[in-house]
């Protein structure tokens, strides 16, 4: 069974950093593209990054360019996002996501993040 | 950016048919998924590439894909399927995942 689990959402400042991991099980992790999708109280999903399997290939929401990082470490099965220079438009659910090229077929049950002082 | 435009809110009553539709420059020509998110809880993938359904989800969703319009449907609505309803696609001109603003679809 696949299992996403998302930790290190948190309160945090306008300006401060905060870095978020996903444990992930279940499947081969470094054969798999991951993605990071977030979601603002009462609003809809928006993708904020994804990277291939091997993490040498990134991509990022223009919303989030130049501030997010997202990495991964295949040996213990783990994705991450770091992210910087935060603001209160960051305020979201995010989720990490089992990202394939028809879509994504699983996700875990997401973590928040609340930017505000 | 590519943009997918997506009717806010859709309501049916429990046994007829639900159509959310999900516009698009051209995007008959990409492949689209859809995404059901009840409240509380994760999305979950209903259909990918326009028309398939991924193991466990039920017959009644369906998708199609033509023209500047992708439609999900879904037939014998249940009260169950009240949800938030997303379309996406990989937009390969600016290396983008894009999701469509939603739809809440609503039993009556």
């Amino acid at each position: 069974e696949v299992r996403l689990l998302e930790s290190g959402g948190t309160l945090v400042q306008p300006g401060g950093s905060l870095r978020l991991s996903c444990a992930a099980s279940g499947f081969a992790f470094s054969t798999y593209a991951m993605s990071w999708v977030r979601q603002a109280p009462g609003k809809g999903l928006e993708w904020v990054s994804a990277t291939s399997g091997s993490g040498a290939k990134t991509f990022y929401a223009d919303s989030v360019k130049g501030r997010f990082t997202i990495s991964r470490d295949n040996s213990k099965n783990t994705l991450y996002v770091q992210m910087n220079s935060l603001r209160v438009e960051d305020t979201a659910v995010y989720y990490c996501a089992k990202d394939l090229a028809y879509g994504f077929d699983s996700w875990g049950q997401g973590t928040l993040v609340t930017v505000s002082s | 950016s590519y943009v997918l435009t997506q009717s806010p809110s859709v309501s049916v009553a429990p046994g007829q048919t639900a159509r959310i539709t999900c516009g698009g420059y051209n995007i008959g020509s990409k492949s689209v998924h859809w995404y059901q998110q009840r409240p509380g809880q994760a999305p979950v993938l209903v259909v990918h590439d326009n028309s398939d359904r991924p193991s466990g989800i039920p017959e009644r969703f369906s998708g199609s894909n033509s023209g500047n319009t992708a439609t999900l449907t879904i037939t014998r609505v249940e009260a169950g399927d009240e949800a938030d309803y997303y379309c996406q696609l990989w937009d390969g001109g600016s290396d983008h995942w894009v999701f469509g603003g939603g739809t809440k679809l609503t039993v009556l």
